[in-house]
């Protein structure tokens, strides 16, 4: 049973330049997270995503980002025109029931953007 | 609002001793969980232990357990019995339920092993 899958693992931009990552949840996950991690420190929430529907994305920058979850195929988080202050991890977590306390998020290991 | 709080930047502790990773949160929510996470040099994000709260017993797994202190809102982590391969940094997490979805994140401890 394959884990949270993200790809690539490392992606190069050159400012201006758009950013695809991908995601594929857990097989049976429906439910998609994605967080941002910057040099020493925490990850901090940006969306979640349910098939076809974004559920919350307080933690996403108003412009420049968007994320999608489609009914077939990974999670994309979408950066268009990037700066250098988009350099850091980014993270997928998947969950099979929703927002529940106890519920445990299961990780991808990561993209790390770096721009140039 | 919520809050993890992690104060120790970096710790260190030779094979086989136990070390404690402190976490403080602060919620108004009487319905939360706390959770720990591994992160290794590699990168990837490891679950380790799950405490509720309104769980009467501390959690364990294994060479771990979490010392659940809710009048202090502490959560520290316990390791038993060090070994090399927990070197990595650990991430004390939270949900607040009528925070809606996102799992907040302290900034971390790495803790470092030698033999």
């Amino acid at each position: 049973n394959a884990g949270v899958m993200q790809n690539p693992r490392h992606l190069v931009r050159r400012r201006g330049q758009e950013a695809r990552l991908r995601c594929s949840p857990m097989k049976g996950h429906s439910h998609v997270y994605w967080y941002r991690q910057l040099p020493e420190e925490g990850l901090k929430f940006m969306v979640y995503l349910q098939k076809e529907n974004i559920i919350d994305e307080s933690g996403m920058p108003k412009e420049r980002f968007s994320a999608e979850f489609p009914k077939e195929g990974p999670s994309i988080l979408r950066i268009q025109q990037v700066v250098r202050g988009d350099s850091a991890a980014y993270f997928c977590a998947s969950s099979s029931v929703g927002s529940q306390t106890n519920e445990k998020l299961f990780f991808g290991s990561g993209t790390q953007l770096s721009v140039l | 609002a919520q809050k993890i709080t992690q104060t120790q930047p970096g710790m260190f502790v030779q094979e086989k001793e136990a070390v404690t990773l402190d976490c403080t949160y602060d919620t108004s929510d009487p319905s939360y969980g706390l959770f720990w996470y591994k992160q290794p040099s590699s990168g990837e994000m490891i679950f380790l232990i799950y405490q509720g709260s309104y769980d009467q017993q501390n959690a364990t797994e294994g060479r771990y357990s979490l010392n659940f202190q809710k009048a202090r809102k502490s959560a520290n982590l316990v390791i038993s019995a060090s070994q090399l391969g927990d070197s990595a940094m650990y991430f004390c997490a939270m949900r607040v339920r009528k925070a809606g979805t996102a799992l907040i994140f302290g900034k971390g401890t790495t803790l470092s092993v030698s033999s």
